[in-house]
């Protein structure tokens, strides 16, 4: 069965520092999801990004977060300057509608650890 | 009020038992409701999907949806130590998806 697949699967950073998160997504999906899972809570909404563009972003997605899809297969996600706060489990996800329409299928997320 | 409460768990019972895992919702937008299962250090895997009221199967498995009280629930028959695991709730009414805490189930040989 076709998967979302993530890496790296732990990123360790210093605070300040710049990641870059990196996804494949399900080959003929089109909608791209970012979440993130901080310790002990629940999956949060970061963004949605359909047609070369987000659709959709959370009060979480500030300036500090893009979002790329850099050539056909590859979904990225960047935070430009790490705070300690960002260390969190995040998951990328893929539809092949909209999420109305069609459920996301996850990957198994990239461990991020800020110190 | 929280759009998605779910009791965290954990849920321990034994095997062969059958499981009532619930989620209720504050948002009458929501349509479409989900539940998923996470293994530990893993992503959240899809189970069921369900549209508006209503019943849905699928093998062990049940998924139902009350609109009316904004109740949804998930009911496993049967249950394994290998359904040991976090199943997320979660719901949308057009974009993005809204999850529950997540109920940790624990099923004991």
């Amino acid at each position: 069965e076709p998967e979302v697949t993530q890496t790296p699967s732990h990123q360790v950073t210093q605070m300040g520092q710049e990641v870059i998160l990196r996804c494949v997504p399900i080959s003929n999906h089109l909608y791209f999801y970012w979440y993130r899972q901080i310790l002990g809570q629940k999956v949060e909404f970061l963004v949605s990004f359909y047609n070369n563009e987000i659709s959709e972003k959370s009060e979480i997605f500030d300036d500090q977060f893009s979002v790329e899809r850099p050539d056909g297969s590859n979904f990225t996600l960047k935070i430009r300057s790490t705070k300690l706060e960002d260390s969190a489990m995040y998951f990328c996800a893929s539809s092949d509608r909209e999420v109305r329409n069609s459920p996301l299928h996850f990957g198994n997320g990239t461990r991020l650890t800020v110190t | 009020q929280k759009e998605v409460e779910q009791d965290p768990g954990p849920l321990s019972v034994p095997e062969g038992a059958i499981v009532s895992l619930n989620c209720t919702y504050s948002n009458s937008a929501f349509q479409y409701f989900m539940w998923y299962r996470q293994y530990s250090r893993k992503g959240p895997e899809l189970l069921m999907y369900t549209y508006s009221s209503g019943n849905k199967e699928d093998g062990r498995f049940t998924a139902q949806v009350d609109k009316s009280s904004k109740y949804i629930s998930l009911f496993i028959r049967d249950s394994q130590p290998s359904d040991s695991a976090t199943y997320l709730c979660a719901m949308t009414g057009f974009q993005k998806l809204v999850f529950g805490t997540g109920t940790r189930l624990l099923v004991s040989p």
